[in-house]
């Protein structure tokens, strides 16, 4: 199936540690994307890479660092996790970058849960 | 800053009824997307409408646009228990920014 993927689905862990989540798109897509969603749904991006280099660095704290090895995967890694950290991570791919905002394909999410 | 507001946050139909969705914005816009979003689930891409179009069919979904008034609206018609989703406003901002900034959503329940 092409789509894009997240693992884990779901993360419940401490705080003080360091998680990742990982993100795959087989779209062929060359722009992938980091959001977070709060409890109150309200979704925010966080970074966006273009073909490995990234374009979009939101007010995140400096504990978030994504990577992107290839355009077709994009990793987040979150040092230190503190509870306000708890939301779902979707990561999202779009076909080009133009200056045109494009439709977008999201995955599935990730729960974190810091306790 | 946020965006988008989608009104109403919450509305609750019976199944046949139409579900009309109302999104305001607050700066130039190259384009507006409409998202839906089942529980636990990821967005999923509805219409995309540019600035120089009014309005945009796709099946059972009407979206307008009133750039004049910066706002938008979704109309599903003979809505379906499966329309039961939140509902997502996104817009792309004019000026070579490529990031999409979402509205708070609306969440719409389906009543068989």
């Amino acid at each position: 199936d092409t789509a894009v993927s997240q693992t884990p689905k779901y993360l419940v862990t401490q705080m003080g540690n360091d998680k990742s989540i990982k993100c795959e798109q087989n779209l062929g897509h060359d722009t992938m994307y980091w959001y977070k969603q709060d409890s109150k749904k309200f979704l925010k991006i966080m970074f966006s890479y273009n073909n490995k280099e990234l374009i979009i660095n939101e007010t995140v704290p400096n504990r978030f660092s994504p990577k992107s090895p290839d355009k077709a995967h994009l990793n987040l890694h979150i040092n230190s996790l503190e509870l306000g950290d708890s939301a779902v991570y979707f990561c999202a791919s779009s076909p080009r970058l133009a200056g045109v905002t494009d439709t977008q394909y999201f995955g599935p999410g990730t729960r974190l849960t810091v306790l | 800053s946020q965006q988008g507001e989608e009104d109403p946050q919450a509305l609750s139909i019976q199944e046949g009824e139409n579900a009309t969705m109302n999104c305001s914005y607050k700066t130039s816009i190259n384009n507006l997307q409409w998202y839906r979003q089942n529980s636990g689930r990821g967005l999923v891409h509805l219409i995309l409408i540019r600035s120089n179009e009014r309005e945009k069919h796709s099946g059972r979904l009407r979206v307008t646009l009133d750039t004049s008034k910066k706002s938008s609206s979704l109309l599903i018609t003979a809505s379906r228990a499966a329309d039961t989703a939140s509902y997502f406003c996104a817009t792309g901002a004019r000026g070579g920014s490529e990031k999409l900034v979402f509205g708070k959503g609306t969440k719409l329940t389906v009543n068989p």
